[in-house]
């Protein structure tokens, strides 16, 4: 089983569309949790964090769900620039001098069209 | 000014060469990754270091061999290029909670 796993999509959406990504995490020490934007071509970008009680960025809301051990992104009022792979991150602690790997989901690529 | 840099862009060569690419962060960052992105677009990581010490070294074969100068420079040498290593190669620098990327070197094995 992977460590990180998404749904690799593509979710094809019309503009204004909302759209949920999920993702689930094997390691119960899993630390902290992100999500990234890759454009085709480019390199992964910090698009947020994930926070236990969930956070919001203007139209992008992500939660966390310890318990269950997934994270999820929602996009809402999609626009043509959302279109990318969205990838999920997880931190895990790998000693006690706070070093840490971050292991990314293989990606959930969005197509958002007019 | 670019945060992380890496240099080749691209790297296009034959099977059994050695090819180095290099990676440079002006972020002031005590940690830095090499990841690899294959085919199907999985992102991996291979190494990291802390201040010039080897932190992660993932089960890679030891063809590939890391190399820091100094905490600003992490390369990333590779013997006896195999088909197989075809990919997307990223260097990366973490800060207190992000990782920030280079663009990626695509490596093309012949």
């Amino acid at each position: 089983r992977k460590e990180v796993e998404q749904d690799p999509g593509p979710f094809n959406v019309p503009e204004g569309a909302t759209v949920a990504f999920n993702c689930t995490y094997s390691n119960s020490a899993s630390q902290s949790f992100f999500w990234y934007r890759q454009d085709c071509r480019k390199e992964p970008k910090l698009l947020m964090s994930v926070y236990s009680s969930g956070n919001e960025d203007g139209r992008f809301t992500a939660q966390l769900n310890r318990a269950s051990q997934y994270i999820s992104l929602l996009i809402r009022d999609s626009k043509l620039s959302d279109s990318a792979t969205y990838l999920c991150a997880v931190n895990i602690r790998l000693r006690m001098d706070s070093s840490y790997k971050l292991i990314f989901g293989s990606g959930t690529r969005l197509l958002v069209r007019p | 000014d670019t945060a992380v840099s890496q240099t080749p862009k691209y790297l296009v060569t034959q099977m059994g060469n050695d090819k180095s690419i290099k990676c440079e962060q002006n972020l002031g960052h005590d940690t830095m990754y090499w990841y690899k992105q294959d085919s199907k677009k999985f992102l991996k990581i291979m190494f990291s270091y802390n201040n010039k010490e080897l932190i992660i070294n993932e089960t890679v074969p030891n063809r590939f061999s890391p190399k820091s100068p100094d905490k600003a420079h992490l390369n990333l040498h590779i013997n006896s290029l195999e088909l197989g290593d075809s990919a997307v190669y990223f260097c990366a620098s973490k800060g207190d909670n992000e990782q920030f990327f280079g663009p990626g070197t695509r490596l093309t094995v012949l």
